[in-house]
């Protein structure tokens, strides 16, 4: 069974501090790794992808991955109240299938 | 990012009757496309993987006779939930992409079944 584990949370933080998000794969041979947004009642939307390790940065957010450790993160810079959400770590595994991590959500409090 | 469309977005329907749900791939060719169920403050359960062209591959405990999946094109994929049941009032979400390992899946906007 090809797990990915995520803390269910709630994490609450001030609005402008950095919130943490993290997420570990079972699968050592995975090789594409996602973050999705998903507000309540609505379907995912894409946040980052990274697929090598190291960090990948795109505005407010960066991505980190770790092979070795099996670990990927996602870090929010000046998290925003909109940035209120449940975070989805997906991993493609080794036989191509996509894992879905059961969530993290977070609160940004004003 | 890619577009994927589902339809319809909300439907209610009586215990017993069949309902049909599209999802379509607006801006990209889907040889992928994913079926999944979500229930309230729970995460998406992945229901089945359909192929263009292909029989879909349904997930375990998935019955294929109830969730009749169709992926005649590219940009289509259907789902009908057969003799739907209160049970099976949820939150159906689609995704189309590609199995390659840096394609990245898209979401539709979900379709919300209520079954009474």
């Amino acid at each position: 069974q090809k797990e990915v584990e995520q803390n269910s949370g709630p994490l609450s933080v001030p609005e402008g501090a950095i919130a943490s998000l993290n997420c570990t794969y079972s699968d050592r041979g995975s090789q594409s790794f996602f973050w999705y947004r998903q507000y309540s009642g609505k379907s995912p939307e894409l946040i980052m992808s990274i697929y090598s390790n190291g960090d990948k940065e795109d505005g407010r957010f960066t991505a980190q991955l770790n092979k070795a450790s099996q670990y990927v993160s996602l870090l929010i810079r000046d998290s925003q109240p909109s940035d209120s959400a449940t975070y989805l770590c997906v991993v493609r595994g080794s036989a191509r299938q996509l894992t879905f991590g059961s969530g993290t959500q977070l609160t940004v409090l004003p | 990012g890619a577009v994927v469309s589902q339809h319809p977005s909300r439907v209610i329907c009586k215990s017993g009757t069949s309902v049909k749900i599209e999802c379509r791939s607006l801006d990209f060719q889907a040889t992928t496309m994913f079926w999944y169920r979500q229930f309230p403050k729970k995460s998406l359960m992945l229901m089945a993987t359909s192929n263009e062209g292909s029989k879909a591959t349904y997930e375990q405990g998935v019955e294929k006779d109830k969730f009749l999946i169709n992926h005649a094109s590219l940009t289509l994929s259907t789902l009908t939930v057969t003799s739907a049941h209160p049970e099976d009032s949820s939150f159906y979400i689609c995704s189309g992409g590609g199995a390659a390992y840096q394609e990245t899946q898209y979401f539709g906007p979900g379709t919300r079944l209520l079954v009474l």
